[in-house]
């Protein structure tokens, strides 16, 4: 059984650029959640994906906007990096019918130069 | 609005000793309640959930009682191994209107075991 699984695992940007984040969700998952992990800190929840849409969002910016496809695999896109928007972000899935636990993916970290 | 308060670490403990990190959170209505894990590089680990009032969520030696009268959400070990060294996140998922979609995370408990 397949966990949550993301690419890539590291990535380095610069300030201005764009970037963008893939999950894949646990079998039998159909709900992603996206969250933000500063260095030493918890995660902050992003926002979360069922049926395509958006369905909760955290306190982030509108360059924050995300997607998810038919076969329930999410992107978290970033817009106009900062370098404050360095950190891990995970993802976690979940089947919403019976608001199951999220599991989490290992994570992508991304550093903003 | 809904938030967790964990104890501030970094615990560090002799291999076998008793272990406990404290967790208190504030919510509407009656939460779910979580612990995770995460292993130095890694993303996080369901380590034990309870879902309602006085529930018992317990793994790997792991366990924590959920108590809504002093709304706490403590994790206690018997006897922790070096392999247990790892921070350790308390968390919530709210079970009330607009909140129950997203985990609330405390800030983490980076636990030490030395052999």
């Amino acid at each position: 059984d397949a966990g949550v699984t993301q690419s890539p695992t590291h990535l380095i940007k610069t300030r201005g650029q764009q970037v963008t984040l893939r999950c894949s969700p646990k079998s039998g998952h159909d709900t992603v959640s996206w969250y933000q992990q500063a260095l030493g800190q918890g995660p902050q929840f992003i926002f979360q994906y069922y049926e395509e849409e958006e369905r909760q969002r955290g306190n982030f910016p509108d360059r924050f906007s995300g997607h998810q496809f038919p076969n329930y695999s999410s992107e978290l896109n970033v817009n106009a990096l900062l370098l404050g928007d360095s950190a891990l972000y995970l993802c976690a899935s979940s089947f919403v019918a019976v608001q199951e636990t999220q599991y989490f993916g290992p994570g992508t970290r991304l550093l903003v130069l | 609005g809904n938030s967790v308060t964990q104890m501030e670490g970094p615990v560090t403990l002799s291999e076998e000793a008793f272990l406990t990190i404290n967790c208190t959170y504030t919510a509407t209505g009656y939460p779910s309640l979580f612990w995770y894990v995460q292993y130095p590089g890694e993303g996080l680990q369901l380590l034990l959930k309870a879902t309602k009032a006085d529930d018992k969520g317990s793994n790997k030696g792991f366990e924590a009682t959920y108590r809504k009268e002093t709304t706490s959400f403590h994790l206690e070990k018997g006897s922790v191994q070096v392999s247990d060294s790892a921070v350790y996140f308390c968390a919530l998922r709210g079970n009330y209107g607009g909140s129950q979609g997203n985990l609330i995370f405390g800030k983490g408990t980076k636990l030490s075991v030395k052999p």
